[in-house]
């Protein structure tokens, strides 16, 4: 059954680093979600994509977050200066072509820490 | 603010019960209800979606729709220690791509 892989499962930074988390969506589907997870707290949407550009996003996805569809399988969030509050777990999804009403599969995460 | 609404729990069965988690959500634009259960340190993993009013049933699982009443709900069927987890309620509408999910209830079904 295909899935949506993350890499890596866990990264740590500094805090003031840059770092880039890695999805690859499941193939045939057209639309890419990013969420975080605070621990201990609810699941919260970040931004969606669709067409190699964003269709929405939250206000937590301001401007030290962005993303990227690099090639025809990769789909990245990056920030560009991490703070210590942006220490959560980050799920990639992907949904097919009907957008936000399509069930959306999660892949297994990032546990991001910053230090 | 959109909300969706859940009963943290602990919801505690026993085996072979039938376990009954309910969320509510504020927005009547919502149009898409999602089911998701997770394990401590998993992802989301989709137990069932429904659009429509009314019941929807798929193997142990039922979830029941209620627009009017601005709830939705999973019945569990049976229930096995293995359905131990935080279940989360999610919810869409038409006009947006994002997914609201609840806070979760934690089921813990007891052998």
């Amino acid at each position: 059954e295909p899935e949506v892989t993350q890499t890596p499962s866990h990264q740590v930074t500094q805090m003031g680093q840059e770092v880039i988390l890695r999805c690859v969506p499941i193939s045939n589907h057209l639309y890419f979600y990013w969420y975080r997870q605070i621990l201990g707290q609810k699941v919260e949407f970040l931004v969606s994509f669709y067409n190699n550009e964003i269709s929405e996003k939250s206000e937590i996805f301001d401007d030290q977050f962005s993303v990227e569809r690099p090639d025809g399988s990769n789909f990245t969030l990056k920030i560009r200066s991490t703070k210590l509050e942006d220490s959560a777990m980050y799920f990639c999804a992907s949904s097919g072509d009907s957008g936000g009403s399509d069930t959306q599969y999660f892949g297994p995460g990032t546990r991001l820490t910053v230090l | 603010q959109k909300e969706v609404e859940q009963n943290s729990g602990p919801l505690s069965v026993p085996e072979g019960a039938i376990a009954s988690l309910n969320c509510t959500y504020s927005d009547r634009g919502s149009q898409s209800f999602f089911w998701y259960r997770q394990y401590s340190g998993k992802s989301p993993e989709l137990i069932m979606f429904i659009y429509s009013n009314g019941d929807k049933e798929d193997g142990r699982f039922t979830a029941q729709l209620n627009k009017a009443s601005q709830y939705v709900s999973l019945l569990i069927r049976d229930s096995q220690p293995s359905d131990s987890a935080t279940y989360l309620c999610a919810v869409a509408m038409d006009s947006s791509y994002k997914l609201i999910f609840g806070s979760g209830t934690r089921l813990l079904v007891r052998p």
